[in-house]
């Protein structure tokens, strides 16, 4: 499969702790993206990073990107109770026609 | 404000029936996509539009049908419905090629 595949399938802390989700994919790419989803919901876009980036943030997220390792990390500092959710990654594949293609995602559980 | 509005919600039907899942948008974006994504599971790629008059199939394998007649409206069908429909479908919109999503609430179809 091209798909990337998020570690863990599921993660859950503490409010206040940081969590980390990483993303695995096997051929080359032209962005990574991380997308959040509520439970039921339609996903909501976090944060796009290009293949000749490194590293982005946005508020309490930062996302990292190693090409030679193929992988992605997005890290969310000091969580709260509402980043409650399922994470995706989802990548655009050079040979797909800018298609993104999803993972499973992350169930990341964030207790008060 | 600019939208993605998907209808209905929720939808139970018995099998056999014949069903239109509306997905219309205000964003301007030439690029719109449907997804199908089971409890828990990742995203599967089912049709897309790069513009008006333009649809594809995606990565899995639908037995629906897709149209764009305008760029606003991408109407999904399915001509016979069966329990094996049963999902949620996404819809997306981009505004451009390796650009990020932009997702609808979702359609969630029960069929009996």
């Amino acid at each position: 499969s091209q798909q990337g595949e998020e570690d863990p399938q599921a993660l859950s802390i503490q409010e206040g702790e940081n969590a980390t989700m990483n993303c695995s994919y096997k051929t080359s790419i032209n962005n990574l993206q991380w997308y959040r989803q509520n439970s039921g919901r339609g996903l909501v876009h976090l944060i796009l990073i290009r293949s000749n980036e490194r590293e982005k943030h946005s508020g309490r997220l930062r996302v990292t990107l190693d090409t030679s390792k193929k992988s992605s990390s997005l890290l969310i500092t000091a969580s709260r109770a509402a980043d409650t959710a399922s994470y995706f990654c989802a990548t655009d594949f050079r040979a797909s026609g800018s298609r993104l293609t999803f993972g499973e995602g992350t169930q990341l559980t964030v207790n008060p | 404000e600019a939208d993605i509005y998907q209808t209905p919600r929720y939808l139970v039907i018995g099998t056999g029936k014949k069903i239109t899942l509306e997905c219309s948008q205000t964003m301007g974006h030439d690029k719109m996509y449907w997804y199908q994504q089971d409890p828990g599971m990742e995203l599967h790629l089912i049709h897309y539009s790069y513009g008006v008059n333009s649809t594809e199939k995606g990565d899995l394998s639908s037995e629906s049908t897709v149209s764009r007649i305008r760029t606003e409206h991408f109407p999904l069908t399915l001509e016979s419905a069966r329990p094996s429909h049963t999902s949620q479908y996404l819809c997306a919109t981009a505004s451009g090629v390796n650009e990020k999503l932009f997702f609808g609430s979702g359609t969630q179809l029960s069929v009996l």
